[in-house]
């Protein structure tokens, strides 16, 4: 089946733009992720959405940074007014609630770079 | 804050020889899983392991969790060079949210 999906792979902005980086999940996985990953780095928590629960948004570093899930579906991570710090891989994750591990599936990345 | 600290950051070998990465914090985890990462692509689930002092095989790779639940270690035994990438660490404190504390990584490089 297919897999996690994100689009674009690769944006480049310019300082003080806004962006929007899209995921599609695995189809039945309520449990979606957004990470963020600097050079040959770990991966940075953002937030996490499960179900119709209010999301875990603990890991979002600024205001300027929101996230939404539509339809339990579709997540949309927005950076408003990008700044160059938040250049970085932004990877998606999603994972099947049911089980007693905790795999999470990733998607490829979108590859911002900011100018 | 809750850390992974993962050593060595980076690692250069040869074909043929032996290699331990590790995994150590202060917090005690539920679970720890160990991702495998290869240029513009995602983590790759290698491993989870849940029971404190838990050894699991896979292949060339040997995957250990502490006794008490707050360290682990990959090795890799006869490094070949599609061992070569990005190794991860992960650690969740619920297995309900599923959220992930992941280490800094560490850079395999096999050299032939």
């Amino acid at each position: 089946g297919a897999g996690v999906s994100q689009s674009p792979s690769n944006k480049v902005t310019e300082k003080g733009k806004d962006v929007e980086l899209r995921c599609d999940p695995i189809s039945g996985h309520t449990a979606l992720y957004w990470y963020r990953q600097s050079l040959g780095q770990g991966l940075e928590f953002l937030i996490y959405f499960q179900g119709n629960s209010a999301p875990d948004k603990s890991g979002l570093p600024s205001d300027r940074f929101s996230a939404e899930r539509t339809g339990g579906s579709v997540s949309t991570l927005t950076i408003q007014r990008t700044q160059q710090e938040d250049s970085a891989v932004y990877l998606c994750a999603s994972r099947r609630t049911s089980g007693i591990f905790n795999e999470q599936f990733f998607g490829p990345g979108t590859r911002l770079t900011v100018l | 804050t809750q850390l992974l600290e993962q050593s060595p950051q980076f690692l250069s070998i040869q074909e043929g020889e032996n290699l331990t990465v590790y995994c150590n914090s202060s917090s005690v985890f539920s679970s720890l899983q160990w991702y495998r990462q290869e240029p513009g692509e995602g983590p790759v689930l290698l491993v989870t392991v849940v029971t404190g002092g838990e050894v699991k095989k896979l292949k060339r790779l040997t995957f250990q969790f502490g006794d008490a639940r707050k360290d682990s270690s990959l090795h890799i035994t006869a490094a070949q060079t599609g061992d070569t990438g990005l190794y991860l660490c992960a650690g969740a404190h619920s297995s309900n949210t599923g959220k992930l504390i992941f280490g800094q990584g560490t850079t395999l490089q096999v050299k032939p």
